[in-house]
């Protein structure tokens, strides 16, 4: 069963530094996501991205972030001069239009220290 | 504005018997909602979801969930809880704007043996 790949599975860095998270979507899905998840807080929506540009933005999604798809199949998230606040576990997820479910990867749980 | 509220952070059920996790949510327009599940060090994985067809959705692993409009509530529940199923559960609505996943705050389910 196709699935969502996500790398690392566990990220640790230090504060300030910059990271990127990659995702391998499912082949033949359009649209890819990502969302966070503070630990013991909601699952929240970062971003959305379809036909090489971001489609949907949340206020968390400032200049700090910015996406990517650099070949036919990861799309990355990076994350610039990461905060401690920044620490949570990152879901990619993907799904082949809006009116169908999105499937998600395992998640990398990144800590800042 | 749409949200989705997960009346139990923590059920706790005896192996064989039934299973019951409330959600109840707010749309101004005909929702479409879901149920994922993730087990430990798992990624999000679909149960199950409603989209405007039957309001009694089937899902995977013997759960099933029940859309009732007048009650605004998509509760899940299954007749007979196995130890496979200790997980959190999340109760998601899409929004109808622009199709982002609005998630409740999860619930943890515990079996006891």
């Amino acid at each position: 069963e196709p699935e969502v790949t996500q790398t690392p599975s566990h990220q640790v860095t230090q504060m300030g530094q910059e990271v990127i998270l990659r995702c391998v979507p499912i082949s033949n899905h359009l649209y890819f996501y990502w969302y966070r998840q503070i630990l013991g807080q909601k699952v929240e929506f970062l971003v959305s991205f379809y036909n090489n540009e971001i489609s949907e933005k949340s206020e968390i999604f400032d200049d700090q972030f910015s996406v990517e798809r650099p070949d036919g199949s990861n799309f990355t998230l990076k994350i610039r001069s990461t905060k401690l606040e920044d620490s949570a576990m990152y879901f990619c997820a993907s799904s082949l239009d809006t009116n169908t479910e999105a499937f998600f990867g395992q998640g990398t749980r990144l800590t800042v220290v | 504005a749409q949200s989705v509220t997960q009346l139990d952070s923590h059920v706790s059920v005896s192996e064989g018997t039934p299973v019951l996790l409330r959600c109840n949510y707010s749309s101004s327009y005909s929702p479409s909602l879901f149920w994922y599940v993730q087990h430990p060090n798992k990624g999000l994985q679909l149960l199950l979801k409603y989209t405007s067809a039957a309001t009694l959705v089937k899902g995977i692993n013997g759960f099933e969930a029940e859309f009732k409009k007048s009650e605004t509530s998509f509760h899940l529940t299954k007749p007979s809880a196995h130890m496979s199923d200790a997980a959190e559960y999340f109760c998601v609505v899409r929004l109808t704007s622009n199709y982002q996943l609005i998630w409740g705050a999860g619930t943890k389910l515990i079996i006891k043996p």
